[in-house]
């Protein structure tokens, strides 16, 4: 079955910190992924995707994601947080009919 | 080019009873898809319309329907509502097989509450 697993429930990090949210698939074929942010209360926003090519991609407010294949892998990153970041960050995977099956988030908060 | 909108944002029945959520799609896009995010989840997969038809449908019972009319805006219908329906529901249109295939534009929701 098609699924997308999040470690990390939570992960706290301090402003001005590094961030790592981990994602790992179990498709069939490599899927197309992506990465969701929401807010409390809001809908979801594309922070990245990666179709095909390189492994590295660069997505919206800072954000960029390396996929590793060998891994079944997609690491969300961000060099710098800031306060504003702090939200629910979903994995997803896309395989046909574009149909996405999302990981469970990973809560992110910023302290001072 | 307008966003993808739902309506209402929020509701609450009482169980039994039916619900409907409505979905205007993004000016070019065909095809809209609605997902269930129940509290402190992922969203779900409820199913997909592609041009009036039904075109994929996830673990779901049959009291989940819906719509797609030629404007392409959609309406999912719940029947006979139990407690664990209360959750946001969420729309996302897209342009299948077209240009931007791959990418969903999601909505904020309508988050439903049942008693």
């Amino acid at each position: 079955a098609q699924s997308v697993t999040q470690p990390d429930i939570h992960i706290t990090v301090s402003e001005g910190a590094s961030l790592e949210l981990r994602c790992n698939y179990s498709y069939g074929a490599t899927p197309y992924l992506f990465w969701y942010v929401q807010s409390p209360g809001q809908g979801l926003q594309l922070l990245l995707k990666y179709f095909s090519g390189d492994t590295l991609v660069q997505g919206i407010k800072g954000f960029e994601a390396e996929f590793k294949r060998s891994q079944s892998s997609f690491k969300l990153r961000k060099p710098s947080v800031h306060w504003s970041d702090a939200a629910e960050y979903f994995c997803a995977a896309m395989g046909g009919n574009e149909k996405l099956t999302f990981g469970t988030g990973t809560r992110l908060t910023i302290i001072p | 080019e307008t966003g993808v909108t739902q309506s209402p944002t929020h509701l609450i029945k009482t169980r039994g009873q039916q619900v409907t959520l409505r979905c205007s799609s993004q000016s070019g896009h065909n095809t809209v898809s609605w997902y269930q995010q129940a509290l402190g989840q992922g969203p779900q997969f409820i199913f997909q319309y592609y041009r009036e038809e039904e075109n994929g449908r996830g673990n779901f019972p049959p009291r989940f329907s819906g719509l797609q009319f030629p404007n392409y805006s959609s309406e999912l219908n719940v029947n006979a509502l139990e407690l664990d329906d209360s959750a946001l529901y969420l729309c996302a249109s897209s342009d299948l097989y077209g240009s931007g295939a791959g990418e969903l534009f999601f909505g904020e929701g309508s988050r439903l509450t049942v008693l």
